[in-house]
C-alpha cells in the first residue's frame, strides 16, 4: 500500500476484554515496529519485527501483550484482559532496512484505544 | 540501555525567529539520526535525517550532527506558528532499533 495502514482507528473496550490491533506496513518494508503513546507522553517502544521474527520484545509491558507478524506483511498486537492503563494510541511503523542512512520509519495513523 | 534525551520544553520563540532543538544520545554505535514532527493528536511525520557529521539543510530546516559529542540538533529558520508541535529525535544503529527521545514541545508565537 501507499502508507502504513492501521485498524481499527478507534476502539473503546470494557476492562477485562481482549483487543486485537492490526498493522499493514508499506509494501516491501521488512522491519515493523509497535509503539505506545499515552496522552501527552512520548513514544514507548513495544516490539520490533525483522521479517516475521521479533529480535526485540523488550518493550512489551506485561505478558498480557503479544504480537505476531505473518511473513513480511501484516502484524497484529493483542492485548489480553485490558486494563485502564492500557488506554493509549498504539502506533505502528515500518522501514526498509538498509545498511546505513535512510532507514526512515514511517508511521501509521495509530489505533486509539480507550478502556472503560 | 540506549537513551535519547531532549529538553521537554516548552520552547517558545517569536514568529520569524530561529528555533533550536537539541538531542543527545548514549549509544556510540548509532548511525542514523532523525527528526520527526508530531502535531497534537497526529502521528509523527519525518522532517529529515542525517548520518554524516556536519550540517544538512532542507528548506527552513537544518540538522546538525556531531558524533564525537553524541549530539544532534535541528534548527528551524523563520519559524512560523504552523511549526508549533512536538519534535522527536530518533536514533538508530543499522536500522535494527529505533530509539526516540521524549520530544521537545515548540510553540511559535505570532
Amino acid at each position: 500500500g501507499a502508507g502504513v495502514s492501521q485498524s481499527p482507528s478507534n476502539k473503546v473496550t470494557e476492562k477485562g476484554k481482549d483487543v486485537e490491533l492490526r498493522c499493514d506496513p508499506i509494501s516491501g518494508h521488512t522491519a515493523l515496529y509497535w509503539y505506545r503513546q499515552r496522552l501527552g507522553q512520548g513514544l514507548e517502544f513495544l516490539i520490533y519485527f525483522q521479517g516475521n521474527s521479533a529480535p526485540d520484545k523488550s518493550g512489551l509491558p506485561s505478558d498480557r501483550f503479544s504480537a505476531e507478524r505473518t511473513g513480511e506483511s501484516v502484524s497484529t498486537l493483542t492485548i489480553q484482559r485490558t486494563q485502564q492503563e492500557d488506554s493509549a494510541v498504539y502506533l505502528c511503523a515500518s522501514s526498509l532496512v538498509r545498511s546505513i542512512g535512510g532507514n526512515t520509519i514511517y508511521f501509521g495513523e495509530g489505533s486509539w484505544l480507550t478502556v472503560v | 540501555q540506549k537513551e535519547v534525551e531532549q529538553n521537554s520544553g516548552p520552547l517558545s520563540v517569536p514568529e520569524g525567529a530561529i528555533a533550536s532543538l537539541n538531542c543527545t544520545y548514549s549509544d556510540r554505535g548509532s548511525q542514523s539520526f532523525f527528526w520527526y514532527r508530531q502535531y497534537s493528536g497526529k502521528s509523527p511525520e519525518l522532517i529529515m535525517f542525517i548520518y554524516s557529521n556536519g550540517d544538512k539543510e532542507d528548506g527552513r530546516f537544518t540538522a546538525q550532527l556531531n558524533k564525537a559529542s553524541q549530539y544532534v540538533s535541528l534548527l528551524i529558520r523563520d519559524s512560523q506558528p504552523s511549526d508549533s508541535a512536538t519534535y522527536l529525535c530518533a536514533v538508530t544503529d543499522y536500522g535494527q532499533n529505533f530509539v526516540f527521545g521524549p520530544g521537545t514541545r515548540l510553540s511559535v508565537l505570532p
